[in-house]
This record gives structure tokens, C-alpha cells and sequence, in this order.
């Protein structure tokens, strides 16, 4: 299986801060990888795919850049309604994993 | 406006049965992958199946199989998971998700979720 290590697993940070959260597959997925963000009680909400494409509806201020093993999604200014747990996940083969969540709180 | 509906959770006893279901609309169901992917409450997303667009092939995390079987009924756009031999551990909101044919297997809407817990 492909492990999946994101990091930080939380990261306090205020309204126009530039966040970076990074997820390292124990094994090459070329650029098979999708980004997501979850808050509180709901479902996640698909962000980034194939590691650097913005799924519609998505703000600008979301960027995701990588391919192998090494990938990376920034957000370039925080704003209020980005607090919440961003997870990456392999959408190289099965068994599809996630990386453990990233929680962005509030400074 | 895509929409997944989930359904079938509750409390069971560990050894039982629990038969998932999620009906799916305002797209052609039939011509979508879909998937279920778990959350324990506070904790991370696991990936649990997947069944192809004609329902002909699957797969399933090693944690489920043997246990679970994941079908789909395309006339009536519902997707299932049957859940059998239930252990405390597979106690969780399930969701069910659309593969997205974005590239690679990934999940582009999301059902609301149904908890199921296993407990004596």
C-alpha cells in the first residue's frame, strides 16, 4: 500500500496568511494526487487534482504543485472560511489512501 | 446539482448486518465509478471500496473484505454496501463518493454521510 505523510498535522495561522501543507507518498504516484478540505460535521469538498488542477468553483487563492512523491498546497492568503482540515489523498491505485489531515485553526 | 443521499446507518451489535444505500441524482449514475470511503468521528478518511461503472468489477480495503460487498443498482441510481460480521472497529460515518474521471481515483461530490455504530 501507499502510505500517505502530511505535514504539519495542525498549523495556527491568521486572516491573510500564506499556508503551505506538504504530503510525501511512500512511493512515486507521478501526479495521481487530489487535495481536500473538510470542516466540522460535513462531507470533504475536492479542491486540487491530479496534484496541481483547480476543480470548479474553487477560489484562486488554492494552488497545489508536485509530482512523484513530493506535493504541496498553499493557500495564498488565508481567508475566515479556510479554517478547517485539509487532507491529501493517492489517486494512484488501490487501496486509495489519505494523508493523516492537516487542521488550520485560528491564531 | 449532483446530489448523494445516504442512508441504512444506525446501532448494531457486533457480529451483525447492516445494508448501506445511497441514491444518486442529477447525473448519469451508469456511467460513474463510485466509491465508500469511512471516518471514525475526529479522526481521518479511509477508503473502503469501489465498483465500476457496470457494477462487474470491485475492490475493497483489506479491513473489509470478505466482510462487505459493494454492489450498485443503475436503473434506480443507488449504490449499496452490504456490511456483514460488523466489528467495533468498523464503527463510523460512511460515505459514499463519485470518482470524479478527473485523472487517477478520487472522490469529486460527497454524500452528507451515515453513522454507523457497532456496540453491545
Amino acid at each position: 500500500d501507499i502510505q500517505m505523510a502530511q505535514s504539519p498535522s495542525s498549523v495556527s495561522a491568521s486572516v491573510g496568511d500564506r499556508v503551505t501543507i506538504t504530503c510525501r507518498a511512500s512511493q512515486g504516484i507521478s501526479s495521481w494526487l487530489a487535495w481536500y478540505q473538510q470542516k466540522p460535521g460535513k462531507a470533504p469538498q475536492l479542491l486540487i487534482y491530479t496534484a496541481s488542477n483547480l476543480q470548479t468553483g474553487v477560489p484562486s487563492r488554492f494552488s497545489g504543485s508536485g509530482s512523484g512523491t513530493d506535493f504541496t498546497l498553499t493557500i495564498s492568503s488565508l481567508q475566515p472560511e479556510d479554517f478547517a482540515t485539509y487532507y491529501c489523498q493517492q489517486a494512484n491505485s488501490f487501496p486509495l489512501t489519505f494523508g493523516g489531515g492537516t487542521k488550520v485553526e485560528i491564531e | 446539482e449532483v446530489q448523494l443521499v445516504e442512508s441504512g446507518g444506525g446501532l448494531v451489535q457486533p457480529g451483525g448486518s447492516l445494508r448501506l444505500s445511497c441514491a444518486a441524482s442529477g447525473f448519469t449514475f451508469r456511467s460513474y465509478w463510485m466509491h465508500w470511503v469511512r471516518q471514525v468521528p475526529g479522526k481521518g478518511l479511509v477508503w473502503v471500496s469501489r465498483i465500476n461503472s457496470d457494477g462487474s468489477s470491485t475492490s475493497y480495503a483489506d479491513s473489509v473484505k470478505g466482510r462487505f460487498t459493494i454492489s450498485r443498482g443503475n436503473a434506480q441510481s443507488t449504490l449499496y454496501l452490504q456490511m456483514n460480521s460488523l466489528r467495533a472497529e468498523d464503527t463510523a460515518v460512511y460515505y459514499c463518493a463519485r470518482d470524479g474521471a478527473l485523472g487517477g481515483f478520487l472522490f469529486d461530490y460527497w454524500g452528507q454521510g451515515t453513522l454507523v455504530a457497532v456496540s453491545s
